[in-house]
């Protein structure tokens, strides 16, 4: 088990280009969650998947935030048209429903926009 | 709607100090709370997670305390090390997320 892996740990990017980050949970979780931390914040909540359903969408994740998991795997969030106030510590978290639902973190994509 | 505040913001004590970080929540309906360590640039450790049934935890030397009645937890470091450095976050789990206050950055001085 090598915990929760989120690819790329940093992505630089121009304002309007769109980018995708993937994020591998722990195997056999069934639970995976999105959340972005901008400096000095704590983590905010976007979005979160049981199995492969969507369950819950945060107000934050305008229309230009997609975010899928094919087969309950790995899970991809995809920013389009990005912003320079779309630069921020994107963290992915897993969790086994059972387990107390502890969720454990990756090391986060750190995204700039120029 | 549930809000999260950690006091303080930041925290410096010498070495070999013990020391309390505060976590306050507004809504006590809440599944469980967690404390976390995050060092600069890094992603999130799971420190100590508390039930809401549960009145406090402890791993190694530090305790973590809850009062759902007055929206309260506390996180005890005992003799501090410089290896504790780091920005400490509570999240209060509400069904489906977590909810975070912004965290307690903490410097121990050798």
């Amino acid at each position: 088990d090598t915990g929760v892996s989120q690819d790329p740990r940093h992505k630089i990017t121009k304002r309007g280009q769109n980018v995708t980050f993937r994020c591998d949970p722990i195997s056999e979780h069934n639970r995976l969650y999105w959340y972005r931390q901008t400096l000095g914040q704590g983590p905010e909540f976007l979005t979160y998947f049981q199995n492969e359903a969507q369950l819950e969408k945060s107000r934050l994740l305008s229309d230009r935030f997609s975010a899928e998991r094919p087969k309950g795997s790995f899970s991809t969030l995809e920013i389009q048209r990005t912003e320079q106030g779309d630069s921020a510590m994107y963290l992915c978290a897993s969790s086994l429903l059972v387990d107390k639902n502890i969720q454990y973190f990756g090391a986060g994509t750190r995204l700039s926009v120029l | 709607k549930q809000e999260v505040t950690q006091i303080p913001a930041a925290l410096s004590v010498p070495e070999g100090e013990n020391l309390v970080l505060n976590c306050s929540f507004t809504d006590s309906a809440i599944y469980n709370l967690q404390w976390f360590r995050q060092d600069p640039g890094k992603g999130l450790t799971s420190l100590l997670l508390i039930q809401s049934s549960q009145r406090e935890q402890t791993s190694g030397r530090l305790n973590a305390s809850l009062d759902k009645s007055s929206g309260r937890s506390t996180l005890y470091i005992a003799a501090s090390q410089p290896g504790d450095s780091a920005t400490y976050l509570c999240a209060v789990d509400s069904n489906y997320q977590l909810i975070w206050g912004a965290g307690t950055k903490l410097i121990i001085k050798p």
